[in-house]
């Protein structure tokens, strides 16, 4: 099992805000990465310290935390933005990295 | 153009041997720490090896531990994955992956496949 906790599955309007949540107890301690997974394909970086986008993301995309929460915002969610996120971090020991579960995107 | 492309998965018998390879192109690799995670059919990722970019500190999960060996060759700007007692559990796609502050860069990812 993760130490990482996602929700399974969320929704949004399209051009709506979504928010994906993953919640942990290291995330007090480091942060949290966040990637996105379209089917088929290798997951791609969106959101790294935090809240830092690498070059080529959209600035919809941004990152937050508090607590034993980190949390990936998309504030007007695209079509093109349909795809399983994860969370990533170190594990409680610092010495392992962890996924979350993953959630998967539905933009409606 | 930065690139990592995987090789050497393939379908393997259980309890047998298997290496990985990842190519590194666009970067200076023995800058960056690299990484394997792998992603069994219809599942999430999941860590499985880190090795630190100059040689000092290699990580693995439990799951692999004593069983894998990370490598790599800053001279071949390569990578690598030992996989000694394969069992069914490993079937996966790897993927090797630059790590700073998060996996910034990854390859396509090479499937392996552990069945009789």
């Amino acid at each position: 099992s993760s130490e990482l906790t996602q929700d399974p599955a969320v929704s949004v309007a399209l051009g709506q805000t979504v928010r994906i949540t993953c919640q942990g107890d290291s995330l007090r301690s480091y942060d949290a990465s966040w990637y996105q997974q379209e089917p088929g394909q290798a997951p791609v970086l969106v959101i790294y310290a935090e809240n830092n986008r690498p070059s080529g993301i959209p600035d919809r995309f941004s990152g937050s935390s508090s607590g034993n929460t980190a949390s990936l915002t998309i504030t007007g969610a695209q079509a093109e933005d349909e795809a399983v996120y994860y969370c990533s971090s170190r594990d409680s020991s610092g010495n392992h990295l962890v996924f979350g579960g993953g959630t998967k995107l539905t933009v409606l | 153009q930065v690139q990592l492309v995987e090789s050497g998965g393939g379908v393997v018998q259980p309890g047998r041997s298997l290496r990985l390879s990842c190519a590194a192109s666009g970067f200076i690799f023995s800058s960056y720490d690299m990484h394997w995670v792998r992603q069994a059919p219809g599942k999430g990722l999941v860590w499985v090896a880190g090795f630190s970019y100059d040689g000092s500190n290699k990580y693995y999960a439990d799951s692999v531990k004593g069983r894998f060996t990370i490598s790599r060759d800053n001279s071949k700007n390569t990578l690598y994955l030992h996989m000694n007692s394969l069992r069914p559990e490993d079937t996966a796609v790897y993927y090797c992956t630059t790590r700073g502050d998060a996996f910034h860069i990854w390859g396509q990812g090479t499937m392996v496949t552990v069945s009789s």
